[in-house]
């Protein structure tokens, strides 16, 4: 399978515990993006990366969160303290260089608190 | 800022029924893309198509158009002969150039189709 993949699709947690998602991008692809959607809504987007660096986060993304891509290639959502309102789907997606290059989606991560 | 408006929630047709799903979006660039992505049950966002801003060219695929108008701000996407497998969430999405590329979705019209 060459797409993009995340890993858990599903998370269950407590609130106020950690958890940390990750996603495989398309191996060529040195842009990756991860987005919130949820229930109801179009996804959301969270931050942005370029090879290891990170370019631009959203003010979606609280102190809470925090997203590394080390060696640029997977990446990794952290979201410490979970509340509640932090239950969603989070979707990470890559693409290539260009202009022109589409964005590939991943099957998201499913975050439920409880 | 950017904005994309689905207006139809929810739409629910009969098999072999043609169905319009609209979609208005907002942006003060004078380049910029829109997107149409498919949402099936199982979550994963699959890419229907991109537009670029200076392409008003209609498309069609198989079952498939689109129908792109600056005038009004409007990419609608048309399915001719709706069958039961297009059943899904439906996003329009829009990207301006300079913006990391980065996708502003509208909330999505969920089509369900009925044998």
């Amino acid at each position: 399978d060459t797409g993009v993949s995340q890993d858990p699709r599903h998370k269950i947690t407590k609130r106020g515990q950690n958890v940390t998602f990750r996603c495989d991008p398309i191996s060529e692809h040195n842009r990756l993006y991860w987005y919130r959607q949820t229930l109801g809504q179009g996804p959301e987007f969270l931050t942005y990366f370029q090879n290891e660096a990170q370019l631009e986060k959203s003010r979606l993304l609280s102190d809470r969160f925090s997203a590394e891509r080390p060696k640029g290639s997977f990446s990794t959502l952290e979201i410490q303290r979970t509340e509640q309102g932090d239950s969603a789907m989070y979707l990470c997606a890559s693409r290539g260089g260009g202009v022109i290059y589409e964005q590939f989606f991943g099957p998201g991560t499913r975050l439920t608190v409880l | 800022a950017q904005k994309v408006t689905q207006a139809q929630t929810e739409i629910s047709v009969v098999e072999k029924e043609d169905v319009t799903l609209d979609c208005v979006y907002e942006t003060r660039d004078t380049t910029y893309y829109l997107f149409w992505y498919k949402q099936p049950p199982s979550g994963e966002l699959v890419f229907l198509i991109r537009r670029n801003s200076f392409d008003e060219q209609n498309e069609i695929s198989g079952r498939y158009s689109w129908n792109f108008q600056k005038s009004t701000s409007s990419f609608n996407f048309t399915i001719t002969a709706s069958q039961v497998v297009d059943s899904a969430v439906y996003f329009c999405a829009l990207r301006s150039r300079g913006s990391n590329y980065k996708l502003t979705f509208g909330k999505g019209t969920l089509l369900t189709v009925n044998p």
